[in-house]
């Protein structure tokens, strides 16, 4: 069964940059993209992006100037990185699989703990 | 952008029927999935490609979709179903997409 565990910095100030990993275990790591989600009280869950294996990558249009996604296959590792975060940026993190084949079809399971991160100065 | 409107709270007596209603244009065109959050935790899965039921989730859980609604719709509600849920869906234009989610209060 695909457990994800991440971690990172939890406490940010303004300009600054979010950097965030998760690890998969349990399961294959290949043929899956491996997606970022947060949740904020005044946005609710917004989807960030997503990364597979060969390093392809698809980012929510509103947050693709701020955002990278990385990944390391040899440690089942992905990771994100959210630069020149504000006080919009606060909510809580979390890395997730997608499953599914079409776009149209993907649904996300099994999420991480989450990582509530905070922007303030 | 595409959005998908939730109804804020629903209420239910124990034992009876909770709908729970998701509205996005022509939502019934393509597929939408069901997540459960209870406080503390991470959502959960318990509806995908508008019907689906993972493993382990109870038949009292149970999805539809059509015209411009899906609806998460729960027999038999039991005091461990109050939660908030959302709904989830995949847009040409944002992506994935969430709605704001309703939360489901167990009288």
């Amino acid at each position: 069964q695909v457990q994800l565990q991440q971690w990172g910095a939890g406490l940010l100030k303004p300009s600054e940059t979010l950097s965030l990993t998760c690890v998969v275990s349990g399961g294959s790591f290949t043929g899956y993209f491996w997606t970022w989600i947060r949740q904020s009280p005044g946005k609710g869950l917004e989807w960030i992006g997503e990364i597979n294996q060969g390093g392809t990558t698809n980012y929510n249009p509103s947050l693709k100037s701020r955002v990278a996604m990385s990944i390391n296959t040899s440690k089942n590792q992905f990771s994100l990185s959210l630069n020149s975060v504000t006080a919009a940026d606060t909510a809580i993190y979390y890395c997730v699989q997608k499953r599914g084949m079409a776009a149209a079809e993907n649904w996300f399971d099994p999420w991480g703990q989450g990582t509530p991160v905070t922007v303030s100065s | 952008s595409y959005e998908l409107t939730q109804p804020p709270s629903v209420s239910v007596s124990p034992g009876q029927t909770a709908r729970i209603t998701c509205s996005g244009d022509k939502l019934g065109n393509t597929f939408a999935s069901w997540y459960q959050q209870k406080p503390g935790q991470s959502p959960l899965v318990i509806i995908y490609q508008n019907t689906r039921r993972p493993s382990g989730i109870p038949e009292r859980f149970s999805g539809s979709n059509s015209g411009n609604t899906a609806t998460l719709t729960i027999s038999g509600t039991q005091a461990m179903d109050e939660a908030d849920y959302y709904c989830q869906a995949w847009d040409t234009s944002t992506s994935y997409v969430f709605g704001s989610g309703t939360k489901v209060t167990v009288l």
